[in-house]
């Protein structure tokens, strides 16, 4: 079966890290360029960053209000994805999803069911 | 950044058609998408490229795109199509690249 599954969420204090990791099944995950994508509570949808496959260079991107505190890595080996998550502010509270990206149109083709975190004292 | 806008909620009668706009400058020149996200759920692919169905979409869903204005349909709304959607567009000159519309709640009455 196609999934993806996160984990690691939870409630981190504001300038705390947090690790969420996402475990793919059922594609041939480093072949798959990969995103994460977060909501906030109530609110709509907000790409957080991206990350090519190895063959396409391995680059990320991030959306200006988490560059330079998250980090999305991979491992290949694990089909796992990554994101770290440093200097959290209380507007990174969401729900974080992991996402497939169609490379060619850069749509997102597969979701995982979220992780929440809450950044709160 | 690019923006897009899209009417907070749209209401529709079942047997009904719903249409949801996406407005952006220029979004006829982009390749639009569609996802429908369901209370409590991740959202779900249901238009990809401005009009193409993935595979165990209904053909009730359609979507076009020209000028300033992108649009999804459901034909022959049914109750279990109430839910949120999103467009979406890539820009490589936007920060960010990946950029998501205001969202639409679909309500079936």
């Amino acid at each position: 079966e196609v999934q993806l599954v996160e984990s690691g969420g939870g409630l981190v204090k504001p300038g705390g890290s947090l690790r969420l990791s996402c475990a793919a099944s059922g594609f041939t995950f480093s072949n798959a360029w990969m995103s994460w994508v977060r909501q906030a509570p109530g609110k709509g949808l907000e790409w957080v960053g991206r990350i090519k496959s190895k063959t396409d260079g391995g680059t990320t991107d991030y959306a200006a209000p988490v560059k330079g505190r998250f980090t999305i890595s991979r491992d290949d080996s694990k089909n796992t994805l990554y994101l770290q998550m440093n200097s959290l502010k209380t507007e990174d509270t969401a729900v974080y999803y992991c996402t497939t990206v169609v490379p060619l149109l850069r749509y997102f083709d597969l979701w995982g069911r979220g992780t929440l975190v809450t950044v709160s004292s | 950044s690019y923006v897009l806008t899209q009417p907070p909620s749209v209401s529709v009668a079942p047997g009904k058609t719903a249409r949801i706009t996406c407005g952006g400058n220029n979004i006829g020149s982009k390749s639009v998408h569609w996802y429908q996200q369901k209370p409590g759920q991740a959202p779900v692919l249901v238009i990809y490229y401005d009009s193409d169905r993935p595979s165990g979409i209904p053909e009730r869903f359609s979507g076009s795109n020209s000028g300033n204005t992108a649009t999804l349909t459901i034909s022959r709304v049914e109750a279990g199509d109430e839910a949120d959607y999103y467009c979406q567009v890539w820009d490589s000159s936007s920060d960010p690249f990946y950029v998501f519309g205001t969202g639409t709640k679909v309500t079936v009455l």
